[in-house]
């Protein structure tokens, strides 16, 4: 079975600060890690994922996370936060082998950035 | 300019009626989902499908029903029988295995 847990229901920065949003899941293999965000009634759209090698990964918009393996974590971060960054973010995970190859969505996390 | 389109964008219907939504994208892409979001739960998966004419239900199908007659196309039907219908309904692709999804913008039913 996998999931995946965003503990925060709500993060608060000050622009200009770094921000990191918080995710950890939970696979019976490797996993697949994916970051994804949401503006209000749209979509999701793709920030950033991991499959293999370096455990540091570049998305868009400046946005970065970090795999790691011990913890079994994967933080979105981002050095300084802009105003237009505040939105609902989702991890999500699926086992990179066998399973479903479904991914398993986390709660969300909004995401508010103060001027 | 390739992507997933969903409509209508709202939806409002009264309560015991059916109503499709739809579901189109022109990425060529095998695999799609639908998705609802309600607030604070965030996606739960009703219906998936790999290929065309084969699907499989979700975490939540009860009270849905779908169609993949063609690769493009992969319309959800909310019958009288989901109980608590109103909400977010997302649409999704996938182009290969370790690809992310992609979504449509979502269509907001609401049923009174």
């Amino acid at each position: 079975a996998q999931s995946v847990a965003q503990p925060e229901d709500q993060v608060n920065v000050a622009e200009g600060n770094p921000l990191t949003v918080k995710c950890t899941y939970s696979v019976s293999g490797n996993p697949y890690l994916f970051w994804y965000v949401q503006y209000p009634n749209r979509g999701l759209q793709f920030l950033l994922k991991y499959i293999t090698g370096d455990n540091l990964v570049k998305g868009s918009y400046g946005f970065e996370a970090e795999f790691n393996k011990s913890q079994t974590s994967f933080h979105l971060k981002k050095p300084s936060a802009l105003v237009s960054d505040s939105a609902l973010y989702f991890c999500a995970v699926r086992e990179a082998s066998g399973g479903s190859y479904i991914p398993t969505f986390g709660r969300g996390t909004s995401l508010i950035v103060h001027p | 300019d390739g992507g997933i389109t969903q409509s209508p964008k709202y939806l409002f219907r009264k309560e015991g009626q059916n109503v499709t939504l739809s579901c189109e994208q022109n990425l060529n892409h095998d695999a799609m989902y639908w998705y609802r979001q309600d607030p604070g739960q965030g996606l739960r998966l009703i219906y998936y499908s790999q290929i065309v004419n084969d699907f499989q239900k979700g975490d939540i199908a009860e009270g849905y029903s779908v169609s993949r007659e063609k690769k493009e196309s992969f319309p959800l039907t909310v019958t009288s029988a989901q109980k608590n219908p109103t909400a977010f309904y997302l649409c999704a692709s996938r182009q290969v295995d370790n690809s992310p999804l992609h979504f449509g913008n979502g269509t907001r039913l609401t049923v009174t």
